[in-house]
């Protein structure tokens, strides 16, 4: 399975838009680049799934480019409420469908 | 819809001793598995199970057992608990295991092991 980096940390304010960028080098051909999102105490919660170009739903965009090695998360106006860990995941369709999580990127928004 | 369902939410046990970790879903969801979370740190994939009857280790299984007798339910056995196995425990579900689909996580297990 691939292996993904992302920062460690990112801080925003309310209102900013935030980019998370995700580096997955060693992306096979069917592999797909999911992003969950886990609250504290909570289980992580899937954001959007993407396989190439750009993925839109009404919580985020994902933006993959033509080579597949890095994806980048866009959150648009983020809230307080979106302090957060975010993770990036590359993996197959395959017929395990297990999921590999790294260590994320911990968002911090201010007011 | 109740989605994914553990219990307990909280648990302490004493070393040595076994407890059974409870995950239901009322998804008909094929794949179902079980995670921990250490302080800090990604999940870790415990045991999955691509279906009734079927059951594989993932990452970090030592330690733990698993069964899968029905679409529903996905029980974690501690046999003998360890210091080392206090952590968070997640169970997840989703759809199908053979197509990349979205998985729902429980609320997860803190269980602290003394």
């Amino acid at each position: 399975l691939a292996k993904t980096t992302q920062p460690i940390s990112m801080d925003s304010y309310e209102g900013q838009e935030v980019n998370i960028t995700c580096s997955h080098n060693n992306i096979a051909t069917n592999d797909y680049i999911t992003w969950y999102q886990q609250f504290p105490s909570q289980g992580p919660r899937f954001i959007i799934q993407g396989y190439k170009t750009k993925v839109t739903n009404e919580v985020a965009s994902l933006f993959i480019p033509a080579d597949r090695k890095s994806s980048t998360l866009s959150l648009p106006r983020v809230s307080l409420s979106d302090t957060a860990v975010y993770y990036c995941l590359v993996g197959p369709g395959g017929a395990t469908n297990k999921l590999i999580f790294g260590t994320g990127t911990l968002l911090a928004v201010q007011p | 819809n109740a989605g994914v369902t553990q219990t307990p939410k909280f648990q302490v046990l004493k070393t040595g001793q076994s407890m059974t970790l409870q995950c239901a879903q009322d998804m008909n969801h094929e794949y179902m598995s079980w995670y921990r979370q250490d302080p800090g740190m990604g999940l870790r994939l415990i045991h999955y199970s691509v279906g009734a009857g079927i059951t594989d280790q993932g990452e970090v299984p030592n330690g733990y057992n698993v069964s899968r007798s029905t679409t529903e339910d996905f029980p974690l056995r501690l046999l003998s608990a360890a210091p080392s196995q206090t952590s968070v425990y997640f169970c997840a579900s989703s759809y199908s295991a053979t197509l990349n689909t979205e998985a729902f996580f429980g609320q997860g297990t803190r269980l602290t092991v003394v």
